[in-house]
């Protein structure tokens, strides 16, 4: 089945530095991947979609200044969280939809702490 | 994309049946019904998915009710492992970017007791 790994898996960072966490689709091409922010017992919130080759589009309420999103290639999409707060700390996921269209595939997800 | 509502938690015991419901009342003729589960500290995965008739795979069962307004995913015989948040999704399934959007509600929180 079509697989998304996220690296890393769990990062510790001080507060004003940047993080960079990778979403990669191991055996597939996704033209659009989404990314997730989950805080503890809460439900998935939906941050930006990723367009290969194209600019994320944000919901409302997202900094696109803040979360920075790159799409370079049909494998690989990154978020930055820049100048990190303790308030950035929470559960990022990210998923990958195939290059036909269909089931959403969702990467194991990486825990920020930022301290 | 129409709303869901689903119970915030349920119970099952260790090999019996897990009906979980879904309302959604307002879905539209182009959604269709899509079910995800999330085990703690872990990303959704996806489990089934249908726009009128019944669906059955390797994992589960999905009926939706003629009118459309709600279906319940079966678990057939829940083990433990099963314990787990579990999300009722609408979606339109045209192609597109956007368009593959998902929106999680609550979810119900599925205990499976041994």
């Amino acid at each position: 089945g079509a697989v998304v790994s996220q690296h890393p898996s769990w990062v510790i960072c001080k507060s004003g530095t940047s993080v960079k966490i990778e979403c990669r689709s191991l055996d597939f091409q996704a033209t659009t991947m989404f990314w997730y922010r989950q805080f503890p017992k809460q439900s998935l919130m939906l941050m930006a979609t990723s367009n290969e080759g194209s600019k994320a589009t944000y919901e409302q309420g997202v900094e696109k200044d803040k979360f920075l999103i790159n799409h370079a290639s049909l494998t690989l999409s990154t978020l930055t969280v820049t100048s990190a707060h303790p308030e950035d700390s929470s559960f990022y996921i990210c998923s990958a939809v195939t290059a036909g269209g269909g089931e959403q595939y969702f990467g194991p997800g990486t825990r920020l702490t930022v301290t | 994309d129409a709303k869901t509502t689903q119970p915030t938690s349920m119970d099952c015991a260790e090999g019996r049946a897990a009906n979980l419901p879904c309302n959604h009342s307002t879905i539209s003729g182009n959604e269709y019904v899509y079910w995800y589960r999330q085990i703690h500290s872990q990303g959704p995965q996806y489990i089934i998915h249908g726009l009128k008739n019944n669906e059955t795979n390797e994992m589960a069962s999905l009926i939706i009710t003629e009118d459309r307004k709600s279906s319940t995913l079966i678990l057939p015989h829940a083990t433990l492992r099963d314990t787990a948040v579990y999300y009722c999704i609408v979606r339109v399934d045209e192609s597109g970017g956007s368009n593959y959007k998902l929106t999680f509600g609550k979810g119900t929180l599925l205990t499976v007791n041994p």
